[in-house]
């Protein structure tokens, strides 16, 4: 199957501070990038989708200006927590779908610690 | 609107036993019906999709998934179970574009030897 690499695996930020975490679809082209949050022993929460050179669509309740979504290039996308704080902790998860593509390819996930 | 229902937070089978792990989508229109597993601290990996084929799918590591429309389920089986099956497991739902993806509240797997 496709592969999509997402990096860091862990980061420690300090409160205040921004952070970003990278999607790239390794293989494919990745017309549609999903981002979510996922909260110890809970599911997967999406917190925006984007398509290559638009901007994303943040679901409800997610801060748009809090979490920055790029996706600039058919094969990265990226998601900036900016001004962290120990609340934004939590599990980060990019997805990504090809054109025409019935099935979103996962990433390793991101473990954010803020501290 | 899409969403997807998982029974059970925690199941628990005996190594060699049969696994079912429940899930009930709701939507408005065909939908895609997909199972992942998470394995801890890891990214989630695709078991089998639905794709408006065949209703039994067929996945990997001995996984199956019936798709039934009456029912609106697209339950999760296994005939015996592994100790290398004990993991989390989502069900997920996206339209027809695949333009919106959601996941269930997950299964966590448990497997006595």
């Amino acid at each position: 199957g496709a592969v999509v690499s997402q990096h860091p695996s862990r980061v420690i930020c300090k409160s205040g501070t921004s952070v970003k975490i990278e999607c790239r679809s390794l293989d494919f082209q990745a017309t549609t990038m999903f981002w979510y949050r996922q909260f110890p022993k809970q599911s997967l929460m999406l917190m925006a989708t984007s398509n290559e050179g638009s901007k994303a669509t943040y679901e409800q309740g997610v801060e748009k200006d809090k979490f920055l979504i790029n996706h600039a290039s058919l094969t990265l996308s990226t998601l900036t927590v900016t001004s962290a704080h120990p609340e934004d902790s939590s599990f980060y998860i990019c997805s990504a779908r090809g054109q025409g593509g019935t099935e979103a390819f996962f990433g390793q996930g991101t473990r954010l610690t803020v501290v | 609107a899409q969403s997807v229902t998982q029974l059970g937070s925690h199941v628990s089978v005996s190594e060699g036993a049969l696994v079912l792990l429940r899930c009930n989508y709701s939507s408005s229109v065909p939908p895609y019906l997909f199972w992942y597993v998470q394995y801890p601290n890891q990214g989630l990996q695709l078991l089998l999709k639905y794709t408006s084929a065949a209703t039994l799918v067929k996945g990997i590591n001995g996984f199956e998934a019936e798709f039934k429309k009456s029912e609106t389920s697209f339950h999760l089986t296994k005939p015996s179970a592994h100790m290398s099956d004990a993991a989390e497991y989502f069900c997920a739902v996206s339209d027809f574009g695949g333009n919106q993806f959601y996941f269930g509240t997950g299964t966590s797997l448990t497997v006595i030897p």
